[in-house]
């Protein structure tokens, strides 16, 4: 199976501050097949990104997703108070699905 | 809108079985691939399996292979997934999130069901 090892663990950043979230994938990631989640404690988690890169319907264009291959990244350009939570990165390319560890984005 | 509706949550010994449903509204309930996924107390997120509405066809995650069951009932848009043998381990949020269209590829899940706790304890 693909195992996704996203970098950092936690991330300290303030309101304002730029996020860049990584995600790698142990081969490559079939047809860039690559969604990032956000998840906020008691709720499910929400789609941002899917297609590496392909904004989800609502989702502000402070979100970005680029790369492809093995190498993916989620961009917050600017933090805003709602954005403190975790992410999660998902492959579906490829049986079976798998996600990320997540990368939690703290409040510094 | 889109809506996926989770079954409440359940209590079960181990060695018993749980069954989980999840009914959706808003689209053409065939159209799209499910996916469950499950988060244990303070863990990450774990795919458990998909299910195809149009055909029934599923497929599994391996640790879960001849536990886990995902079925369909395409008169009430609803799937089911039922676990097993519960183990201690099983205990987690189940969730159902709709998948890409069916015959295309899986999808990410764009829409999520609001999860199922699912407590294994003696």
């Amino acid at each position: 199976e693909i195992v996704l090892t996203q970098s950092p663990g936690t991330l300290s950043l303030s309101p304002g501050e730029r996020a860049t979230l990584s995600c790698r994938a142990s081969q490559s990631v079939s047809s860039s097949k690559l969604a990032w989640h956000q998840q906020k404690p008691g709720q499910a988690p929400r789609l941002l990104i899917y297609d590496a890169s392909s904004r989800a319907t609502g989702i502000p264009d402070r979100f970005s997703g680029s790369g492809s291959g093995t190498d993916f990244t989620l961009t917050i350009s600017r933090l805003e108070p709602e954005d403190f939570a975790v992410y999660y990165c998902q492959q579906y390319g490829t049986s079976p699905v798998t996600f990320g560890q997540g990368t939690k984005v703290e409040i510094k | 809108q889109v809506q996926l509706v989770q079954s409440g949550a359940e209590v079960k010994k181990p060695g018993a079985s749980v069954k989980v449903s999840c009914k959706a509204s808003g689209y053409t309930f065939s159209n799209y691939y499910m996916h469950w996924v499950r988060q244990a107390p303070g863990q990450g997120l774990e795919w458990v399996g998909i299910i195809n509405p149009t055909t029934g066809n599923t497929v599994y995650a391996q640790k879960l292979q001849g536990r886990v069951t995902m079925t369909r009932d395409t008169s009430t848009s609803t799937v089911y997934m039922e676990l097993s043998s519960l183990r201690f381990e099983d205990t987690a949020v189940y969730s159902c999130a709709r998948g890409g269209v069916s015959g295309s590829n899986w999808g990410a899940g764009d829409y999520w069901g609001q999860g199922t706790l699912v407590t294994v304890s003696s």
